[in-house]
């Protein structure tokens, strides 16, 4: 099974910071990289999908980075706010058909 | 315009009931799943639905079977519940299984087994 990695763990920011957490994945047989963000009691939402080495896509203040030579994806989020507060998990596809395998996550606490 | 939904959103089992868990979606989309979320462990796939009429198993399908009934609905059937079982599960779907398409996932269940 594709092994797909975040750091860290966890992180706590204060209000306005910027931030920004990693996911890693192997270089070879790379297919596409998620980002999915889940809040609290809710449901994992799509932010972004990623397939070219070089993307970058973005979505108000959060943006997204793919290297796919080297195996990572940066998630960058500008002036953090405490809505931005949650899990935000990456997850890429052992081949083109195949399911995601997710991380196990970046909880983000953004403290007023 | 509902989404995924998942019945019921909690319940507690007793070791060795059966229970199914449902999971509808309104999208039209061809490809299901079904995740157990446990602490420290990321979402886990249990089983999954290419297309209606085809299922395989995913990381952790043991103790598990699945249904797809028809293109809507898939369900998810513990036959012996066990407390290593206690977890939230959470369905999912998307358009197609293919690495450009984002997962839609429903609210969770919550179960417990005594």
């Amino acid at each position: 099974i594709l092994n797909v990695e975040q750091s860290p763990q966890s992180l706590h920011v204060q209000e306005g910071d910027s931030t920004n957490f990693t996911c890693s994945f192997p270089s070879s047989n790379f297919y596409a990289l998620h980002w999915y963000r889940w809040e609290t009691a809710k449901s994992p939402e799509a932010l972004f999908v990623m397939t070219l080495n070089g993307d970058e896509k973005k979505k108000g203040r959060i943006s997204a980075t793919l290297n796919t030579k080297e195996g990572y994806s940066y998630l960058y989020i500008k002036g953090s706010q405490p809505e931005d507060s949650a899990t935000y998990l990456c997850a890429s596809p052992n081949s083109g058909n195949t399911p995601l395998v997710f991380g196990k996550g970046t909880r983000l606490s953004v403290i007023a | 315009n509902a989404g995924v939904t998942q019945t019921p959103k909690f319940q507690v089992l007793k070791t060795g009931q059966s229970m199914t868990l449902q999971c509808a979606q309104d999208m039209n989309h061809n490809s299901m799943y079904w995740y157990r979320q446990d602490p420290g462990m990321g979402l886990r796939l249990i089983y999954y639905s290419a297309s209606e009429g085809t299922t395989d198993k995913g990381e952790v399908p043991n103790g598990y079977n699945v249904s797809r009934l028809n293109k809507r609905e898939f369900s998810l059937r513990l036959e012996s519940a066990a407390p290593s079982q206690t977890s939230v599960y959470f369905c999912a779907s998307s358009e197609v299984q293919g690495r450009n398409q984002p997962q839609h996932f429903g609210d969770g269940t919550r179960l417990s087994i005594l």
